[in-house]
C-alpha cells in the first residue's frame, strides 16, 4: 500500500513556542491530506482538510490561526501549532487518499506533541 | 451529525474468536472501515466494506454488515497476542465530487488478548 510519513515522531516544547509537523506521501502524490487530532483513549477528530495549492478547510471549532496548514507540494503538507499551550498536547495524525475520489486513506504514524 | 459507537474494551483468550461491534447513525454511509492502532502508532486499514455488501472475509477477518440496523462487526478468528490493539470503526458517505471522502471514527475498542 501507499506510505505516508510524519516528522517528527514526537516533540516536547515550551508553552508559547510554535511547532511544525510535516506529513509526506512517499510514493504517491496527494492533492488532499487530512489532519486529525487524537486525545488519550479518544477517537480521531478531523481538524482540517489540506488541499494542494489552495487554502485548507477547517472543521467547526478548530482555530485556523492557531493551527496553520500549508500544502505546498503534492507530497507535503505541514501543520504548525502556533503559540502552543499545554492543552494543545495531543497525538496528531495525518492521512491521504491516493486520489481525491479514492475512498481508502493511508495514515501517517502520528506525532506526539507535549507542551510544557 | 454522524455518530459511530463502539464498546470500549474487549478481552479474549488467545486462540478464541474476537467480535468487535459498531453501530452508526448516518444512513448515507457508503463505506464502513475497520482500522487497527497499536500503541503510539498511526492507523492501519484492516478492511472495509461497501454498503451494498452483507459480508466480507479476508483471511482471519470477517466483516458483517446489517444495514437495516446500522450495525457493523469485525470477527477475528484464532486471536493472537499480536492482535492486541485498539480497533476503530469508521464510516464515510458517498463521494460528493466536491472533495475527498471524510471519515467519522468511533472511539475505538481496546482488544486485550490473554495468553
Amino acid at each position: 500500500g501507499a506510505v505516508v510519513s510524519q516528522h517528527p515522531s514526537w516533540v516536547i516544547c515550551k508553552s508559547g513556542t510554535s511547532v511544525k509537523i510535516e506529513c509526506r506521501s512517499l510514493d504517491f502524490q496527494a492533492t488532499t491530506m487530512f489532519w486529525y487530532r487524537q486525545f488519550p483513549k479518544q477517537s480521531l477528530m478531523l481538524m482540517a482538510t489540506s488541499n494542494e495549492g489552495s487554502k485548507a478547510t477547517y472543521e467547526q471549532g478548530v482555530e485556523k490561526d492557531k493551527f496553520l496548514i500549508n500544502h505546498a507540494s503534492l507530497t507535503l503538507s505541514t501543520l504548525t501549532v502556533t503559540s502552543a499551550h499545554p492543552e494543545d498536547s495531543s497525538f496528531y495524525i495525518c492521512s491521504a487518499p491516493l486520489a481525491r475520489s479514492y475512498n481508502e486513506q493511508f495514515f501517517g504514524p502520528g506525532t506526539r506533541l507535549t507542551v510544557l | 451529525g454522524e455518530d459511530v459507537e463502539q464498546s470500549l474494551f474487549l478481552s479474549v483468550r488467545e486462540g478464541d474468536s474476537s467480535v468487535i461491534n459498531c453501530t452508526y447513525t448516518d444512513s448515507s454511509s457508503t463505506y464502513l472501515y475497520w482500522y487497527k492502532q497499536e500503541p503510539g502508532a498511526g492507523l492501519q486499514l484492516l478492511t472495509y466494506i461497501f454498503s451494498n455488501m452483507d459480508m466480507k472475509q479476508d483471511q482471519r477477518l470477517t466483516v458483517l454488515l446489517n444495514k437495516k440496523d446500522k450495525h457493523l462487526s469485525l470477527r477475528i478468528a484464532d486471536t493472537q497476542t499480536g492482535d492486541s490493539a485498539i480497533y476503530f470503526c469508521a464510516e464515510s458517505p458517498a463521494y460528493s465530487g466536491a472533495g475527498s471522502y471524510q471519515l467519522t471514527f468511533g472511539k475505538g475498542t481496546k482488544l486485550s488478548v490473554i495468553p
